[in-house]
């Protein structure tokens, strides 16, 4: 399997432009995680979805943030409209499960948004 | 809520000294802590995963242990390597409250073994 992608790995936009990041999961794996991570916050979870379906979105800062999961293979993350702030680094991570989902976790590369 | 700290920020020591990072959380009631490494571009890889009910949990060279009711978690590092060179995590899980899980990460000790 080629693991969790992402896409694109660098994104670099202006204020005010709507943004979407991209993530294919690994085949057969039913939970689905995306993160951010900056300098100032660390590592952040957003929102996580189990079976297509968001569990906890606790973690989205503003109704800016929305993240969709249509099928088991794709999922996105969008950001409209983006702001200099949101500049971090956006990683997905998908596992199978097991006692905890968080247990078996498999990180894509990540993305590198930069607002400007 | 949930906080996690590591210190150092960084450590920097010459090849084949043996090492130990830190860890440390301010709620005791955990359901595991993570050990987690992350090289530069690229994403967190799981080293070790200590359950809740256990002490510590080795793999190779590393071995990590848990303290629960005093909060900390120790990475120790035998005879370091200059591909152990990366950024070192410490994630601890809070018990699934309305079936949600959570995640809280430590920053992070960026780790330079010299040649």
């Amino acid at each position: 399997d080629a693991g969790v992608i992402q896409s694109p790995r660098h994104e670099v936009t202006e204020m005010g432009q709507e943004v979407t990041l991209r993530c294919k999961p690994i085949s057969g794996h039913d939970y689905l995680f995306w993160y951010r991570q900056t300098m100032m916050r660390g590592l952040e979870l957003l929102i996580y979805f189990n079976n297509n379906v968001p569990i906890d979105d606790s973690g989205m800062p503003e109704d800016r943030f929305s993240a969709k999961m249509p099928n088991a293979s794709f999922s996105t993350l969008k950001i409209q409209p983006s702001e200099p702030r949101d500049s971090a680094v956006y990683f997905c991570a998908s596992s199978f499960g097991g006692d905890s989902p968080t247990d078996t976790q498999y990180f894509g590369p990540g993305t590198r948004l930069t607002v400007l | 809520k949930q906080e996690v700290t590591q210190i150092p920020a960084a450590l920097s020591v010459p090849e084949g000294e043996n090492l130990v990072l830190n860890c440390s959380f301010t709620d005791s009631a955990i359901y595991n802590l993570q050990w987690f490494r992350q090289d530069p571009g690229k994403g967190l890889t799981s080293l070790l995963l200590i359950q809740s009910s256990q002490r510590e949990q080795t793999s190779g060279r590393l071995n990590a242990s848990l303290d629960k009711s005093s909060g900390r978690s120790t990475l120790y590092i035998a005879a370091s390597q200059p591909g152990d060179s990366a950024t070192y995590l410490c994630a601890v899980e809070s018990p699934p409250g309305a079936g949600s899980y959570q995640l809280t990460f430590g920053k992070g000790t960026k780790l330079s073994v010299i040649p």
